[in-house]
């Protein structure tokens, strides 16, 4: 079965560059969300799209923007980064009120 | 406050043993739905197990189970037969306001618990 992608896998910025990361949903899924896991640490939720639309958000940083395109992809861009963005990033989709399904996720280094 | 509390970071189990991670959350909403994620160390999050708050019966997924406990707000993960692979992380997670058609509230994580299965 298909699966959420997410490009690139890893990502290596230097402080203060931007980064952009890529989420294809499972087809058909209607809903992205987007994560932020730290070293050692649980996920937290950043922001989430519902047809193309911001639905909730979450604790994302003002440095942060993302979007949900037409064809359902969305991008989570970063700019002004920080050491304390290196974290691995998580995208997931849904269905309706589904099950939330991740991708592999992007490590970024921030160094 | 918490909304998700694993209470255990950490446990060593034998092979083939079953095995019961805890999880208690706090919520106000009476529609919310409770996850159980894999994450092992190559980093990606495997969806386990979900159980809906109108659901009577406890869900069961294969060698996992939820033992439901509403009125204590327990959602305890039973891995029966460990395995090898069962080593991870595992997370229990809530979402809110589970059937608003439309809404797209992320989940809630706990800290998560460090599960090692010993030969």
């Amino acid at each position: 079965a298909a699966g959420v992608i997410q490009s690139p896998r890893h990502l290596i910025k230097e402080k203060r560059e931007t980064a952009t990361l890529k989420c294809y949903p499972i087809p058909r899924h209607d809903t992205v969300y987007w994560y932020q896991q730290g070293p050692g640490q649980d996920p937290q939720f950043l922001i989430s799209f519902y047809e193309k639309m911001q639905s909730d958000k979450g604790s994302i940083p003002d440095r942060f923007s993302a979007q949900q395109f037409s064809d359902y992809h969305s991008e989570l861009n970063m700019s002004s980064l920080e050491l304390g963005d290196s974290a691995l990033y998580f995208c997931a989709s849904q269905l309706l009120t589904d099950t939330q399904y991740f991708g592999p996720g992007t490590r970024l280094t921030v160094l | 406050a918490q909304k998700i509390t694993q209470t255990q970071p950490g446990m060593f189990v034998q092979e083939k043993e079953a095995v019961t991670l805890d999880c208690t959350y706090d919520t106000s909403d009476q529609s919310y739905g409770l996850f159980w994620y894999k994450q092992p160390s190559s980093g990606e999050m495997i969806f386990l197990i979900y159980q809906g708050s109108y659901d009577e019966q406890n869900a069961t997924e294969g060698r996992y189970s939820l033992n439901f406990q509403k009125a204590r707000k327990s959602a305890n993960l039973v891995i029966s037969a460990s395995q090898l692979g069962d080593s991870a992380m595992y997370f229990c997670a809530m979402r809110e306001d589970m059937y608003s058609g439309g809404g797209a509230d992320g989940l809630t994580f706990g800290k998560g618990t460090h599960l090692i299965i010993q030969p």
